[in-house]
């Protein structure tokens, strides 16, 4: 099983939707999770972090976490094309601030 | 303030070739990290380093090394280059312990031949 599952995608939805992405993951001593976009040819940027059970919203992104259940999601509200690019997932593991990546979701938004 | 710098952005190298990707940050960040990225496959952790002099090895470290100097720089060696080599190179620093919020340098494309 890998470490941080994430569906490839893409997932499309059309402007103003919300957008729903999952990520499972298997480490339950992870207590810190993150949500990176990346646009294609570029390098990954922070839109959210979650470290406690429930929900964390900024601005239109809500990221969603359940350690029980072992997955976290992340929301986008009124979804714009500008959302369109790669999702990934990421937990931290050991020490060192290492991070683990999902192998992300391509979201697109259409007009 | 520049943030994370990586250079070259992209290189050809011929198999059995070395060299060094450089990595500079300006944020007096203490972590420091090189991450690989394969079309479909995620990030996959290289090295890093802790603080100036400590490195330790990621999940993939096999032909490559790495220093840590001073707290600013971080290159990575390739020895030997191997088309398996072929990849886009991330370097990212964090601030503290605890704190996994990364900041990524543009990335280095290269292609082994």
């Amino acid at each position: 099983q890998k470490e941080v599952e994430q569906n490839s995608g893409p997932l499309s939805v059309p402007e103003g939707a919300i957008a729903s992405l999952n990520c499972t993951y298997s480490d339950r001593g992870s207590q810190s999770f993150f949500w990176y976009r990346q646009y294609s040819g570029k390098s990954p940027e922070l839109i959210m972090s979650i470290y406690s059970n429930g929900d964390k919203e900024d601005g239109r992104f809500t990221a969603q976490l359940n350690k029980a259940s072992q997955y976290v999601s992340l929301l986008i509200r009124d979804s714009q094309p500008s959302d369109s690019a790669t999702y990934l997932c990421a937990l931290s593991t050991g020490g060192g601030n290492k991070l683990t990546f999902g192998t992300g979701t391509q979201l697109k938004v259409e007009l | 303030n520049a943030g994370v710098t990586q250079t070259p952005k992209f290189r050809i190298l011929k198999i059995g070739q070395s060299m060094t990707l450089q990595c500079t940050q300006d944020m007096n960040h203490n972590y420091m990290y090189w991450y690989r990225q394969d079309p479909g496959m995620g990030l996959k952790l290289i090295y890093y380093s802790v603080g100036a002099g400590i490195t330790d090895k990621g999940e993939v470290p096999n032909g490559y090394n790495v220093s840590r100097s001073t707290t600013e720089d971080f290159p990575l060696r390739l020895e030997l280059a191997a088309p398996s080599q072929t990849s886009v190179y991330f370097c990212a620093s964090s601030s503290t312990a605890g704190d996994s919020s990364y900041t990524f340098g543009s990335g280095t494309r290269l292609t082994v031949v």
